[in-house]
């Protein structure tokens, strides 16, 4: 069974600092995709990042990148230049397809990120 | 992006009344789904439908059933609310083809509470 593991319950950075969200997979599948999410406290999910498997180079988008060592099995989130508007719930998933090309997102715990002025 | 709304967004409600969320999407999306997801914990999937006249279960058990008539309204009812039914209810929808990640763009959410 494919697996998400966060590790950081939580996690403070200063505004204007870089910060790091480890995530960790687990799955068989030699194809596979993952995704981070920001749900700040209004409850939406926001679509941040996306790495596929098989891509050669770590995603980027905007101040998002994700740092992907596929034999560590690890795809960690690396925000720069964070803002008051970073803080939120910080959510890793992989895509497990299902029937006719949908597929279920399986997401790990999250990391709640505190950005201080 | 795909715009897809959730109404409504907050609902408090008495045990045993029968509920609808609503969940609409304008993007033409073949591809919709419901999650539930407790306070500060992740999501889990309890329904989705991969096109007009389809519908399944997700991993997560549910009381709740859905329906998928029109390929943009994707509702899940409660035939009678409890308070084991408090949470928040997360629309989103996916479309393979739209893009190179076919990412799930998700709702608002509706938070529900059973009293």
């Amino acid at each position: 069974a494919q697996k998400i593991t966060q590790t950081q319950p939580g996690m403070f950075v200063q505004e204007k600092e870089a910060v790091t969200l480890d995530c960790t997979y687990d799955t068989s599948d030699p194809s596979y995709g993952l995704f981070w999410y920001k749900q700040p406290s209004s409850g939406e999910m926001i679509f941040l990042i996306y790495q596929g498997s098989y891509d050669q180079q770590n995603a980027t988008e905007g101040r998002y990148s994700l740092n992907f060592q596929k034999a560590r099995k690890s795809a960690n989130l690396v925000i720069s230049a964070s803002q008051l508007g970073d803080s939120a719930m910080y959510f890793c998933a992989m895509r497990e397809f299902l029937m006719d090309s949908s597929y279920k997102l399986i997401f790990g715990s999250g990391t709640r990120l505190l950005v201080r002025p | 992006e795909a715009d897809i709304y959730q109404t409504p967004r907050y609902l408090v409600i008495g045990t045993g009344k029968k509920i609808t969320l609503e969940c609409s999407q304008t993007m033409g999306h073949d591809k919709m789904y419901w999650y539930q997801q407790d306070p500060g914990m992740e999501l889990h999937l309890i329904h989705y439908s991969y096109g007009v006249n389809s519908t399944e279960k997700g991993d997560l058990s549910s009381e709740s059933t859905v329906s998928r008539i029109r390929t943009e309204h994707f509702p899940l009812t409660l035939e009678s609310a409890r308070p084991s039914h408090t949470s928040q209810y997360l629309c989103a929808s996916s479309q393979p083809g739209s893009s190179t990640t076919d990412t799930q763009y998700f709702g608002p959410g509706t938070r529900l509470t059973v009293l």
